[in-house]
């Protein structure tokens, strides 16, 4: 158990549909990461959040937002879904950032229809 | 640009065989980490091992053991002995220069190994 807790495990909806995936962090950890990992593009780094604040972008698209709360609790907002966002969503943490080791929590499975 | 490349996509082996799983990675900054993750079949990440651009020396865990080679740009993991529970897909990852402030991982495609009984 990495500590890193993910709700919910699983996740079906429909095309067009919005969707929350929330992440709690390890205890003093304060940045968050958010992966996508899907059979075509691999693991995919989407955004970082440090302390309440983003601190770094990747391949994330536009439908997608996030935020990190004054509990350092994570939130990823999935809207407008498509069949491709169908993926299996990671959260990750670490004490603060910079090559320090990310720990993963268990993953949201989702599944758009 | 960070590139990290795992060239096997698929390893079969027979228990209490070793196995060696190659990593290779591309960088430009002099300080970086590497690390090693485990997806077994239930679906989690689970870190394995991280090394700092400055360490070369060879780590041993157990089984597990690391060859980083700055040389080659090279970041080797080997089972020895290996098990049916070690059958997962493995991730090399690279982690840059916090110069940059993006502490971002970038992951290989992944090797999955499965361990025949």
């Amino acid at each position: 158990d990495s500590g890193v807790t993910q709700t919910p495990k699983h996740l079906i909806t429909a095309t067009g549909q919005r969707v929350t995936l929330r992440c709690s962090p390890r205890s003093g950890d304060l940045s968050v990461y958010w992966y996508q990992q899907s059979l075509d593009q691999g693991l995919q780094f989407l955004i970082q959040y440090y302390n309440g604040e983003e601190r770094a972008k990747g391949n994330i698209l536009e439908r997608f937002s996030a935020q990190q709360f004054p509990d350092l609790h994570s939130e990823l907002n999935l809207s407008s879904l498509e069949l491709g966002d169908s993926a299996l969503y990671f959260c990750a943490s670490s004490v603060a950032g910079a090559g320090e080791t990310q720990y993963f929590g268990p993953g949201t499975r989702l599944l758009v229809l | 640009a960070q590139k990290v490349t795992q060239a096997q996509t698929e390893i079969s082996v027979v228990e209490k065989e070793d196995v060696t799983l190659d990593c290779v990675y591309e960088t430009r900054d002099t300080t970086y980490y590497l690390f090693w993750y485990k997806q077994p079949p239930s679906g989690e990440l689970v870190f394995l091992i991280r090394r700092n651009s400055f360490d070369e020396q060879n780590e041993i865990s157990g089984r597990y053991s690391w060859n980083f080679q700055k040389s080659t740009s090279s970041f080797n993991f080997t089972i020895t002995a290996s098990q049916v529970v070690d059958s997962a897909v493995y991730f090399c990852a690279l982690s840059d220069s916090p110069v940059n402030r993006d502490d971002k991982i970038i992951f290989g495609k992944g090797t999955r190994l499965h361990i025949l009984p």
